[in-house]
């Protein structure tokens, strides 16, 4: 079956500095990638998505671009802010096996400190 | 408005009580989910409703029941909680079958004592 790792549990920066955040998953046809955030106690929110091959995808600061030969997504930021402190799940949905389900990664914590 | 609610936000339950969660959406969207989120792991498909129909994943097929009387709201219910269900409960929706996107909800967190 499907299945998406994000390496890091949690992931503690600085204000201003860059980051990236790891997603990388296994699937056997051709899936849409997303990322979703999470801040306390909120709803997870769509941050990203994706499903074209080596372009980059944007979205208030964050960018990722989707490899398909290396399969990954990974969410990335160039000066991070305080609000910028939530959890990230990266997550694919495959066509071929019903586009209903997201396969969802463990999350990761990013705290941004001043 | 693209906010998708959850009733209650957090629930204590005894061991072998029924417990029921509900969520709602106002979007008109045709497919509804449930997930479970436990400390660590990644949230996990329970269920989801396509319209009138309803879709289990086999793994938790016996564990959770769900109905959808409208559009606009779906329900989880858990026959007899056990302390395995401490979990987050999110609920989400979509149009299109989730080919774009799903809107979540905050959450119910059920405690299971």
């Amino acid at each position: 079956g499907d299945s998406v790792t994000q390496t890091e549990g949690l992931v503690t920066l600085t204000k201003g500095l860059p980051v990236m955040l790891n997603c990388t998953y296994q699937t056997t046809y051709s899936p849409f990638l997303f990322w979703y955030v999470q801040h306390l106690n909120e709803a997870p929110k769509l941050l990203l998505k994706s499903s074209t091959d080596n372009k980059r995808t944007e979205h208030q600061g964050f960018y990722a671009t989707l490899h398909k030969s290396s399969s990954s997504f990974h969410l990335q930021k160039s000066s991070v802010q305080l609000s910028d402190s939530a959890l990230y799940f990266c997550a694919l949905s495959d066509p071929a096996e019903g586009a209903d389900r997201l396969t969802f990664g463990k999350g990761t914590q990013l705290i941004i400190q001043p | 408005d693209t906010t998708v609610k959850q009733n209650p936000r957090y629930k204590l339950a005894r061991v072998g009580k029924p417990v029921n969660l509900i969520c709602s959406q106002t979007m008109n969207h045709d497919t509804m989910y449930w997930y479970q989120k436990k400390p660590n792991q990644a949230p996990k498909l329970l269920l989801f409703y396509y319209d009138k129909i309803l879709n289990r994943e086999a793994d938790t097929f016996e564990k959770f029941q769900s109905s959808r009387p409208n559009n606009s709201f779906c329900s989880l219910y858990i026959g007899s909680a056990g302390l395995e269900y401490s979990a987050m409960y999110l609920c989400a929706s979509s149009s299109d079958r989730g080919m774009y996107e799903q809107y979540f909800g905050p959450g119910t967190r059920l405690t299971v004592l």
